[in-house]
């Protein structure tokens, strides 16, 4: 079974800190992706990679990067914390870009105070 | 726009029952649409993938079918349980999204014992 691992269910931290999610899948997936999702407005594409180095901004970039540097991990980085980051970030891999099954992880619940 | 709607956006029925979710797709232009599942305050598990070539997929209780030319899935739930309980999210790869999924809101689904 292919499995994505999110580093932290539960952050809470403080406006204005660096924040690291970090999200590993252990099947050679070529591509990964993270998302937040809030009530209401439904899972949003925040980056996504296609290969190792490699990052594409989704519909949401901003306030945010990535980092890539081996295959089967993909950061997220939020170098200045603010409230309205407050959600349920959400990691995924897949295989193929058109037609690859996506998988996601358990989810991390950052808050910021 | 390309959008992806699922009707109901909730349902609540007895356990036992058969039931049927939607989902419909603004372009019949489809590399493959992937039903999931979410509990509250998890990530998303990956339940059926139908890619473009294919009528229906099978697993289990669970039965997802497409059909590009009316732009619908629908995902049917045989003899429905209590632990079938969840929200119920499609996402349907469009071939001009440039490989990025597009997202139904999802349909919460209670199952009563």
């Amino acid at each position: 079974d292919v499995k994505v691992t999110q580093s932290s269910r539960y952050l809470v931290k403080r406006t204005g800190e660096k924040v690291f999610l970090e999200c590993v899948q252990d099947m050679d997936h070529e591509n990964m992706f993270w998302y937040r999702q809030d009530p209401g407005l439904g899972l949003r594409l925040i980056y996504f990679s296609y290969d190792v180095k490699m990052k594409e901004k989704g519909d949401i970039p901003e306030g945010y990067s990535v980092s890539r540097e081996k295959k089967e991990r993909f950061s997220l980085i939020l170098e200045s914390a603010s409230t309205n980051q407050t959600s349920m970030y959400l990691c995924a891999s897949s295989l193929y870009r058109n037609t690859g099954e996506l998988f996601f992880g358990e989810g991390s619940r950052l808050t910021v105070l | 726009k390309q959008e992806v709607t699922q009707i109901p956006a909730a349902l609540s029925v007895p356990e036992g029952e058969n039931l049927v979710l939607n989902c419909s797709f603004t372009d019949s232009a489809i590399y493959n649409l992937q039903w999931f599942r979410q509990d509250p305050g998890k990530g998303l598990t990956s339940l059926l993938l139908i890619q473009s070539s294919q009528r229906e997929q099978t697993s289990g209780r669970l039965n997802a079918s497409l059909d590009k030319s009316s732009g619908r899935s629908t995902l049917y739930i045989a003899a429905s349980q209590p632990g079938d309980s969840a929200t119920y999210l499609c996402a349907a790869l469009l071939m001009d999204s440039n490989y990025q999924l597009i997202w139904g809101a999802g349909t919460k689904l209670i199952i009563k014992p």
